[in-house]
């Protein structure tokens, strides 16, 4: 079967640097979405991997690796703001998102 | 853990026809589900709020009389698109909060990928 593995829930400190790993193992692969789920609001996006490697995006950055399937999302200097859920989702060889759980990450002062 | 599913996965359609995408949730009840469309590479955008029994929330600009919810029961909600045209391409993706859960849990489901032509 399809499935993503994420943890379930992350604690850090204002300031200090996360790392949110995900797993997967799916029918094929097209793609990984990182998006950020506020409580009660829709997810915004977040990044998009398709190749190996990690992309940059001001404080947050994602990595991939195909071979190994998996994936990570890197959050520096955090934030109060940044407490939310974050999603891992691949898109498989029928372009179908496979979902992960989520991992509700908590930032303390 | 709660699965989601939606049907149909990929859908083609003549222009002016009307579509119907079912989502539901699998090993769970879910009092509300949630339609977005995804554009390529962009967040996914709250299209409406489906409340089992009652009707639906809908967004600021989205038309409601052309994107038809029904949530009949705890289980199933129905996403109608009538005469549907190209610029309506998109996908669609719905997600069920679990009854008694709290605003974060919910489950997506993997999308519907509709193509007007």
């Amino acid at each position: 079967g399809q499935n993503i593995d994420q943890p379930t829930e992350m604690t850090a400190t204002e300031g200090a640097i996360v790392q949110i790993n995900c797993t997967y193992q799916t029918s094929g692969f097209n793609g990984l979405f990182w998006y950020q789920q506020h409580a009660g609001e829709a997810p915004t996006f977040l990044s998009y991997n398709v190749l190996d490697g990690l992309e940059e995006k001001g404080r947050f950055s994602s990595f991939l690796s195909r071979s190994k399937g998996y994936s990570y999302l890197l959050l520096k200097e955090l934030q109060m703001k940044d407490s939310a859920s974050y999603l891992c989702a691949v898109v498989d060889s029928n372009y179908q998102l496979i979902w992960g759980a989520g991992t509700k990450l908590i930032i303390k002062p | 853990g709660a699965v989601v599913s939606q049907h149909p996965s990929r859908v083609i359609c003549k222009s002016g026809t009307s579509v119907k995408i079912e989502c539901r949730s699998l090993d769970f009840q879910a009092t509300t589900m949630f339609w977005y469309r995804q554009f390529p590479k962009k967040s996914l955008m709250l299209m409406a709020t489906s409340n089992e029994g009652s009707k639906a929330t809908y967004e600021q600009g989205v038309e409601k009389d052309k994107f038809l919810i029904n949530h009949a029961s705890l289980t199933l909600s129905t996403l109608t698109v009538t005469s549907a045209h190209p610029e309506d391409s998109s996908f669609y993706i719905c997600s069920a909060r679990e009854s008694g859960g709290g605003a974060d849990t919910q489950y997506f489901g993997p999308g519907t990928r509709l193509t007007v032509l």
